[in-house]
């Protein structure tokens, strides 16, 4: 089977730098996507990771090790707008396989 | 700017109803997908499909089907509703093949069943 495990719930004031792990045992794999989702909101689409090492794209960052099968997005200079559920995925053939969320909070 | 639209937000359905849950997508996506979310649990994948009238099972089938008749319409269908459907229902395309596998989501339908 296939399962991806983070953690629940991460909490961080505004200006910081926060990170959001990611672990996943999978029979095969393509990659490790990231998505946000604000309460009430539709999952967007962050960033994908088909290789190993470090993605960049603005603030947000993504980083994988499949010999380690681990990942993890990075958030800097946090805005009280990233408060959010954040997702890491994998792909199975043609379906995505998503993880159980983590809840980020920022404070002023 | 690309577009899944599902047909209801929000919707209150009877015990034992069949029920019909529409998806659209103008972006002429071949794959599509209908996922429900509960807290702790995340979105798992209720069906999917890889175009007209092809349909896969994912991983919680049981209790629903669906009908994908045109390329941009994916139904989800609960024949026969239960409480334990209550849910934020997500639908989602992407293009195939797609090298980043990014989704493109619906804002969900909560389906509340009484």
């Amino acid at each position: 089977g296939q399962s991806l495990e983070q953690p629940s719930e991460v909490t961080a004031v505004e200006g910081a730098i926060v990170q959001i792990n990611c672990t996943y045992q999978t029979s095969g794999f393509y990659g490790l996507s990231w998505y946000q989702q604000h309460d009430g909101g539709a999952p967007t689409f962050l960033s994908y990771n088909g290789l190993d090492g470090l993605e960049e794209t603005g603030r947000f960052s993504s980083f994988l090790s499949r010999s380690d099968s681990y990942g993890y997005l990075l958030l800097q200079e946090l805005q009280m707008k990233d408060s959010a559920s954040y997702f890491c995925a994998v792909p199975n053939t043609d379906k995505l396989i998503f993880g159980t969320g983590t809840r980020l909070q920022v404070f002023p | 700017d690309v577009k899944v639209t599902q047909s209801s937000r929000y919707l209150v359905k009877r015990t034992g109803e069949k029920v019909f849950l529409e998806c659209v997508q103008d972006m002429d996506h071949e794959n599509m997908f209908w996922y429900r979310q509960d807290p702790g649990l995340g979105l798992r994948l209720i069906y999917f499909s890889y175009d007209v009238k092809m349909k896969e099972k994912g991983d919680i089938p049981e209790g629903y089907s669906v009908s994908r008749e045109k390329k941009e319409r994916f139904s989800l269908i609960l024949e026969s509703a239960s409480t334990n459907q209550t849910s934020m229902y997500l639908c989602a395309s992407r293009i195939r093949p797609g090298l980043t596998y990014g989704y493109t989501f619906g804002s969900g339908t909560r389906l509340t069943v009484v």
